[in-house]
């Protein structure tokens, strides 16, 4: 696939406990950004990073933290699950520049029971 | 700080009607980058739209967009709907320089197209 990946693609927790959302960017991508989308709602912007340098930060819980490593994999890691966090969770990758449109994942639907 | 606004939530059309979905948007930058994408139930986000030089039509699947730098907008209008064009439009603004893109969408518009 030489798309977005995003695992898992489903993922039920219960509340209180712990995921990890893994992207594995466009070969050559070293700009990933995370959203977080509720209900058809809005897509709401949590963090991005740029060749491994956290760059701006948004709605991201404190309860979450993101990492970009070397290969510029993205993983999400996220504790003290509570229902709201009910979500599907987008990331998206691009080139470097201003200019550069996004390709989005598939999506990890999570479910906080 | 930069942002996107589209002032539609929600439009329902009858096939055959034309389309127009707003977007305005505020930035500190002369050159900005602006474009539509569309998310489909079940699917993820993709790219429809990007913005070219300013006062410059861009067009894709029949959908079009014209940057308008004196107005800060870049609507998106199809001359006749689709029953398949029901979706979700976002419209977004890139507003990072030599830190990687970060992509402001606006809150999205979804569009129902009905017999």
């Amino acid at each position: 696939d030489s798309g977005v990946v995003q695992s898992p693609r489903h993922i039920i927790k219960e509340k209180g406990g712990r995921s990890v959302l893994t992207c594995i960017p466009i070969s050559g991508h070293s700009n990933v950004v995370w959203y977080q989308q509720t209900l058809g709602k809005e897509l709401k912007f949590l963090i991005q990073h740029y060749e491994k340098v956290e760059r701006d930060k948004g709605f991201l819980p404190s309860r979450f933290s993101v990492q970009q490593f070397d290969d510029y994999h993205s993983e999400m890691n996220m504790s003290a699950l509570e229902l709201e966090d009910s979500a599907m969770y987008f990331c998206a990758s691009s080139l470097r520049g201003a200019c550069s449109d996004y390709t989005f994942g598939s999506g990890t639907r999570l479910l906080v029971i | 700080g930069d942002s996107v606004t589209q002032t539609e939530g929600l439009v329902t059309l009858t096939e055959g009607l034309p389309v127009m979905l707003n977007c305005t948007y505020q930035t500190i930058y002369s050159n900005p980058f602006l474009f539509w994408y569309v998310h489909y139930l079940n699917e993820s986000p993709r790219l429809l739209l990007k913005s070219s030089t300013d006062n410059k039509r861009t067009e894709h699947q029949g959908f079009h967009a014209t940057l308008h730098k004196s107005s800060s907008s870049f609507h998106l209008q199809k001359s006749s709907a689709q029953l398949s064009d029901s979706a979700l439009y976002y419209c977004a603004l890139s507003d990072r320089r030599g830190t990687g893109s970060k992509l402001s969408f606006g809150k999205g518009a979804k569009l129902t197209v009905s017999p």
